[in-house]
């Protein structure tokens, strides 16, 4: 099982532009989840789907949009990058959205807004 | 340590020692507690993780100890190894039902040969 994994690795954007980065777990995962991490951070939750169909905000929504395309998959988009959206993103997932289960997360995508 | 950024509190502890990082949490009806260990360019990784109505738990060299009186968590590394140094993040969960982790800026781990 390769577990969370997410495209791109890197990405280099200028202010304005649009892009998605890409989430997908292969663990049967009902819960997914969007972080952000600023150097010297902890993560901020931005987006979570505890379950397929489902979407909510998390701590620092503004700016973005997600889908859960389906069980496997979980995507976050910024419309208009601004730099003050560089950061690393790492998703994650869970078994269940129950307040007792790990999350597993990603590798990340290291975001730079220009 | 306070929060300054990227000044990260740090801990280090010889080979072998043991060692203790704390972390205070902010919401006395937060339930569940995890500890994440990062390392470099990696996403965080899973540690251990107590309820709120448990003070302890153990796990492999691992201790959390969860005092809600004051909203103190700590972690213990028994007979730490190279291996431990990482940054060690505690987080809680602040969901009523579902999973929505506030996690603490972290604290970096060095261990000396």
């Amino acid at each position: 099982n390769a577990g969370v994994t997410q495209t791109p690795k890197f990405q280099v954007l200028k202010t304005g532009q649009s892009m998605t980065l890409q989430c997908a777990q292969d663990m049967n995962h009902n819960s997914m989840y969007w972080y952000r991490q600023d150097p010297g951070m902890g993560l901020r939750l931005i987006y979570y789907s505890a379950s397929e169909g489902t979407t909510d905000k998390g701590e620092v929504p503004n700016g973005y949009n997600v889908s859960r395309l389906n069980k496997r998959e979980f995507s976050l988009r910024l419309e208009s990058a601004a730099p003050s959206q560089t950061s690393v993103y790492f998703c994650a997932s869970s078994k269940r959205g129950d307040s007792s289960i790990e999350q597993f997360f990603g590798p990340g995508t290291r975001l730079t807004v220009l | 340590g306070e929060n300054v950024g990227l000044h990260l509190p740090t801990l280090s502890v010889q080979e072998g020692d043991n060692s203790i990082i704390n972390c205070a949490y902010s919401n006395s009806a937060s339930d569940y507690f995890i500890w994440y260990k990062q390392e470099s360019g990696k996403g965080p990784q899973f540690i251990i993780d107590i309820r709120s109505n448990m003070d302890k738990r153990q796990g492999q060299r691992v201790t959390v100890l969860l005092n809600k009186t004051v909203k103190h968590l700590s972690l213990q590394i028994a007979a730490t190894q190279p291996g431990d140094s990482a940054v060690y993040f505690c987080a809680e969960n602040m969901g009523q039902g579902a999973q929505k982790l506030v996690f603490g800026q972290g604290t970096r781990l060095t261990i000396n040969p």
